[in-house]
């Protein structure tokens, strides 16, 4: 089955650092989109791509949409406090696009010095 | 705006019951899926309703079986539970369109079989 690959599993760094992290499937994806979850909370949509070679922004958040369909990459610049959590990367295949089933990585933790 | 509700939050259970877990879709969606969130891991799909009807299945056993009622909200039941069906379960609702993908998610279920 599909399966993503997401690094790296875990980032330690200092307020005020950018941050970058990356997905990758041995598979086509039609749509990639990126999570934050929370402790003891479920996931919370971030970004949405639906183009090969999409760069999309959310505020301090950017992401893009790799050109071979394969990838994606999430960038957080200017890191505070509040962007700890895990970050998961989710894609579509082309047949689940429709029915709506997205495949996980299994995240990448985020810890923010101050 | 209520977003996704699920209950109960939390619960225990022995081998070999069965339990049923809820969920409330976000205001104005139509469609539920269900993931599974091992500790430590990203969510898997188990499956999604539409119509009140199943459109597509993840890699689980038949003993995952679920319901959507004409008011949009849903029902996971897992039949005969073994200890590796512990986990957070996780709903997500969504709207059919290009925007399938993008899941509004609940805090989740938590099971715990003893």
């Amino acid at each position: 089955g599909q399966q993503l690959n997401q690094s790296p599993q875990s980032m330690f760094i200092q307020e005020g650092e950018d941050v970058s992290m990356n997905c990758t499937s041995s598979s086509i994806f039609n749509t990639w989109l990126w999570y934050k979850q929370d402790p003891g909370e479920g996931p919370v949509l971030l970004i949405a791509l639906y183009k090969a070679g999409e760069l999309t922004s959310n505020g301090r958040l950017t992401a893009q949409f790799g050109i071979t369909r394969k990838d994606s990459f999430l960038n957080i610049s200017a890191s505070i406090p509040s962007d700890v959590g895990i970050y998961f990367c989710a894609g579509q295949g082309v047949r689940d696009t429709n029915a709506g089933k997205s495949t996980f990585g299994d995240g990448t933790t985020l810890t923010v010095k101050p | 705006d209520a977003g996704v509700t699920q209950s109960p939050t939390h619960l225990i259970k022995t081998r070999g019951q069965q339990v049923t877990l809820r969920c409330s879709p976000k205001s104005g969606h139509d469609t539920v899926s269900w993931y599974q969130q091992a500790l430590g891991q990203g969510p898997q799909f188990i499956f999604q309703y539409y119509e009140e009807e199943e459109r597509q299945r993840g890699n689980f056993p038949d003993r995952f079986s679920g319901h959507q009622f004409p008011n949009y909200s849903s029902e996971l039941n897992v039949n005969a539970l073994l200890l590796g069906d512990s986990a957070l379960y996780l709903c997500a609702s969504s709207l059919q369109g290009v925007s399938a993908g993008e899941l509004f998610f609940g805090e989740g279920s938590r099971l715990t079989v003893l």
